[in-house]
């Protein structure tokens, strides 16, 4: 069974701070992995989208993909209220399928 | 805008009732999903279609059925055999083919569903 596992939180972190999001998952021949910001009640928001090794930067966020480690994650910088959410982590498995993670709460302290 | 609409925003039917839920998108996506999202749990993918006039399941497709007439469309009907209906739903579509894509999918802004 394939499997995209992340830490259900909350994570809490002071406002201006680093929030790290992290995500493992199981299959190695996945090629593209997702990060989506859903807030209560609304549907997920893409946010960033990563396939080659090494870091990739928007802005305030980094996702992070180490393959030999099966591990991708997701760096806020300067952590905003507004960023409070739920983030779920995604990869594409094969043909147009995509596996979503439970998702990480994430707490921004005022 | 280009974009994905799905309606009603909120649904109520009473148990033993078929329903179906629309979907639609203008962003010229040959893909389309549908996925059910219960309190504290992840997306579970119930169908999803890679092109018109055809479909497959996902992990979760009995009781439920699906649609494909058109490459905007991708209806969803959720039958009085799904044991567990209430839920919250969620349409979203890509684009489709080629190894270098990402595959993004972008997600409608879901219909929440209550039977009783």
């Amino acid at each position: 069974q394939k499997e995209v596992e992340q830490n259900s939180g909350p994570l809490s972190v002071p406002e201006g701070a680093i929030a790290s999001l992290n995500c493992t998952y199981s299959d190695r021949v996945s090629q593209s992995f997702f990060w989506y910001r859903q807030y209560s009640g609304k549907s997920p928001e893409l946010i960033m989208s990563i396939y080659s090794n090494g870091d990739k930067e928007d802005g305030r966020f980094t996702a992070q993909l180490n393959k030999a480690s099966q591990y991708v994650s997701l760096l806020i910088r300067d952590s905003q209220p507004s960023d409070s959410a739920t983030y779920l982590c995604a990869s594409r498995v094969r043909d147009d399928k995509i596996i979503f993670g439970k998702g990480t709460r994430l707490h921004i302290l005022p | 805008d280009g974009g994905i609409t799905q309606s009603p925003k909120y649904l109520f039917r009473k148990e033993g009732q078929n329903v179906t839920l629309s979907c639609e998108q203008n962003l010229n996506h040959d893909a389309m999903y549908w996925y059910r999202q219960d309190p504290g749990q992840g997306l579970r993918l119930i169908y999803y279609s890679q092109i018109v006039n055809d479909f497959q399941k996902g992990d979760i497709a009995e009781g439920y059925s699906v649609s494909r007439e058109k490459k905007e469309s991708f209806p969803l009907t959720v039958t009085s055999a799904q044991k567990n209906p209430t839920a919250f739903y969620l349409c979203a579509s890509s684009i489709s083919g080629g190894r270098t894509s990402l595959y993004e999918q972008y997600f409608g802004p879901g219909t929440r569903l209550t039977v009783t």
